[in-house]
């Protein structure tokens, strides 16, 4: 089993609908992240948490929200899609800060499709 | 706005080749630099990290820094067709702040 697990793996949705990508991570990391990926932006940080009760928002976080029920689940919400969050989703866990060691260890990826 | 600048490629390379995959950033207070790859369709995984200037070895893969140019490179030699994937370049400050990936290059390897 993947140490970073991620569902559903692919989810396609219409415009104003309200979608929840789960990740849950058995690798004991108090810090967990979400980003997104487009073709030809790379990665970028939407939320992340180092610990159940903090939260942080990354580079992009307008229209999504997050919630950490525990040390190994943290949730990613659209409350309402639009199109242009149509992407690829990735958590993500790392064990120590990432400027430390720059390893952050990445679930298989959500695609996400808003028509 | 912080960048991390990579060439999108693809590039191509012939099987036994040097791949040399070239990142500049614009953060001069960037303290860390890291190379993630990617094959089509998996997520990435961290291959190199870098954090003095000069050169590190790892195998096949050598990281480049020179920070008073705002660049890393990544050297693959004796490229294999198994190292066609996508190279990702990111930076950070350090600690316990954020990393900032470039878009990556794609590296196709030809037996």
């Amino acid at each position: 089993d993947a140490d970073v697990t991620q569902t559903p793996r692919n989810r396609i949705t219409k415009t104003g609908k309200r979608i929840m990508l789960e990740c849950s991570q058995t690798k004991g990391h108090d810090r967990m992240y979400w980003y997104r990926q487009d073709p030809g932006l790379g990665l970028q940080l939407i939320y992340y948490s180092f610990d159940v009760k903090d939260i942080n928002k990354g580079e992009i976080s307008d229209g999504y929200s997050v919630s950490r029920q525990a040390q190994a689940k943290f949730s990613l919400s659209l409350e309402s899609a639009i199109p242009n969050q149509t992407a690829l989703y990735f958590c993500a866990t790392s064990e120590t800060g990432t400027g430390v060691t720059g390893e952050l260890f990445f679930g298989e990826g959500s695609r996400l499709t808003v028509l | 706005q912080k960048e991390v600048e990579q060439n999108s490629g693809p590039l191509s390379v012939p099987e036994g080749a040097i791949a040399s995959l070239n990142c500049t950033y614009s953060d001069r207070g960037s303290q860390s630099f890291f190379w993630y790859r990617q094959y089509s369709g998996k997520s990435p995984e961290l291959i190199m990290s870098i954090y003095s200037n000069g050169d590190k070895e790892d195998g096949r893969f050598t990281a480049q820094l020179n920070k008073a140019s705002q660049y890393v490179s990544l050297l693959i030699r004796d490229s294999q067709p198994s190292d066609s994937a996508t190279y990702l370049c990111a930076d950070s400050p350090g600690g316990d702040n954020d990393m900032r990936f470039g878009a990556g290059t794609r590296l196709t390897v030809k037996p």
